[in-house]
């Protein structure tokens, strides 16, 4: 069985500031990783995804992400937050036979000029 | 190019009413077909995916149902909607081909039950 936990429901930064979020996962094979930004009245977008290649994952809007495989995580970070990063973020994973993608709970970010 | 289009946008249903939201892609041949759902306060749950015509595989127990009556329409279904069911429904496609591909996901239904 496949799980991800997103520590944090709501983060709140200042523009210009760290953007730091948080996903452990759990997976009994090679996992393939997700973030996934929903903006306000908008469906899902891909940000990124870690498919077993390079450790440090870099997505549209300058975030990244790197797999830790010692820590299972997969955290998100941007250096410089923009008022246009407002969103909820979601951590995904996937693997194995299938194509389902298992969501975590979500992070609503909200950054404060 | 390819597009999915998802309606209603919202819904207002009482309980004890049926349901049908109704998911159509555009521009691609036999694609993987999923119905999540995003209740509030809480994250994206798979309730169902398709890998063809009339094959459904169900991920939680529910009051939902669902059918692939054509390679590129998704239906979701209810006969009586009950409180729990509202939520935001969101359909999503992925190629046929190749495992972990990322989704596409439709725009939603924003479902309230009343």
């Amino acid at each position: 069985a496949q799980s991800v936990t997103q520590l944090g429901s709501h983060v709140s930064v200042s523009e210009g500031a760290l953007v730091l979020l948080r996903c452990n996962y759990s997976s009994s094979v090679p996992p393939y990783l997700f973030w996934y930004v929903q903006y306000p009245n908008q469906g899902l977008q891909l940000l990124l995804k870690y498919t077993s290649a390079a450790t440090l994952v870099k997505g549209i809007n300058g975030f990244e992400a790197e797999f830790k495989k010692s820590e299972t995580s997969f955290h998100l970070t941007k250096p410089s937050a923009h008022m246009s990063d407002a969103a909820e973020y979601f951590c995904a994973v996937t693997g194995g036979a299938t194509n389902k993608l298992i969501f975590g709970t979500g992070t609503l970010l909200a950054v404060q000029p | 190019s390819q597009t999915i289009h998802q309606w209603p946008a919202t819904l207002v249903q009482p309980v004890g009413s049926p349901l049908s939201l109704e998911c159509t892609v555009e521009g691609t041949s036999n694609p993987n077909l999923y119905w999540y759902r995003q209740a509030a306060g809480r994250g994206l749950q798979l309730l169902f995916y398709s890998v063809g015509i009339g094959q459904i595989s169900s991920e939680v127990p529910q009051n939902l149902s669902a059918s692939r009556p054509q390679d590129r329409q998704f239906i979701l279904s209810s006969k009586k909607l009950l409180l729990s069911d509202s939520g935001f429904y969101l359909c999503a496609w992925s190629p046929p081909s190749g495992l972990n591909e990322k989704l596409f996901f439709g725009s939603g239904t924003q479902l309230s039950v009343l």
